[in-house]
């Protein structure tokens, strides 16, 4: 089983859309969690880190469930500048910091 | 620009050769970690290097091996490459103590072994 697991993608969405990713991570004494976006043929970079209690920024959600160790970003009014594939992170204690394969998002006109 | 710079861009390299990638972390940054990403897939783990020590490594063979200067600049090193080892290339350079929180992400080297 991998660390952490992602929706498979691609997803899809007209713009003004709902989505939401999911994602679930193996070590339950993972300490930290983040959604970081890459956009084609770039490096990755931080989206927003993800709390117990849910956090917002902007039009983007993100919820972390410790007991199901599972994790979701909901991005409302989806964006054409949206499209990008969205990676989970899990710190899992150490110095050890581990990526999902990602979720690629296509928003379209 | 003190961003993460990482040299050089692109390299082609033949099967069995040997490489050196090379990381400049961003100003104020001590730490320096290495990311293997092939192509569709997320970044993998390959090590961290802090104090010019290796302080945690990921599922990579002894071929994949490192070192950080008193600079906090860091090189990569592969031995032996295989065509599996083509992809992009990370560094991630942050400060002690901020994990993926202060992440900084270099450009990538795209390493091709033919």
């Amino acid at each position: 089983r991998k660390e952490v697991e992602q929706d498979p993608g691609p997803f899809n969405v007209p713009e003004g859309a709902t989505v939401a990713f999911n994602c679930t991570y193996s070590n339950s004494a993972s300490q930290s969690f983040f959604w970081y976006r890459q956009d084609c043929r770039k490096e990755p970079k931080l989206l927003m880190s993800v709390y117990s209690s849910g956090n917002e920024d902007g039009r983007f959600t993100a919820q972390l469930n410790r007991a199901s160790q599972y994790i979701s970003l909901l991005i409302r009014d989806s964006k054409l500048s949206d499209s990008a594939t969205y990676l989970c992170v899990v710190n899992t204690g150490g110095f050890k910091t581990i990526f999902g394969a990602g979720t690629r998002l296509f928003v379209k006109a | 620009d003190a961003g993460v710079t990482q040299s050089p861009t692109h390299l082609i390299k033949t099967r069995g050769q040997q490489v050196t990638l090379r990381c400049s972390p961003k100003s104020g940054h001590d730490t320096v970690s290495w990311y293997q990403q092939a192509l569709g897939q997320g970044p993998q783990f390959i090590f961290q290097y802090y104090e010019e020590e290796e302080r945690q490594r990921g599922n990579f063979p002894d071929r994949f091996s490192g070192h950080q200067f008193p600079n906090y600049s860091s090189e990569l090193n592969v031995n032996a490459l295989l065509l599996g080892d083509s992809a992009l290339y990370l560094c991630a350079s942050s400060s002690a103590g901020t994990g993926p929180y202060g992440y900084t992400f270099g450009s990538g080297t795209r390493l091709t072994v033919v």
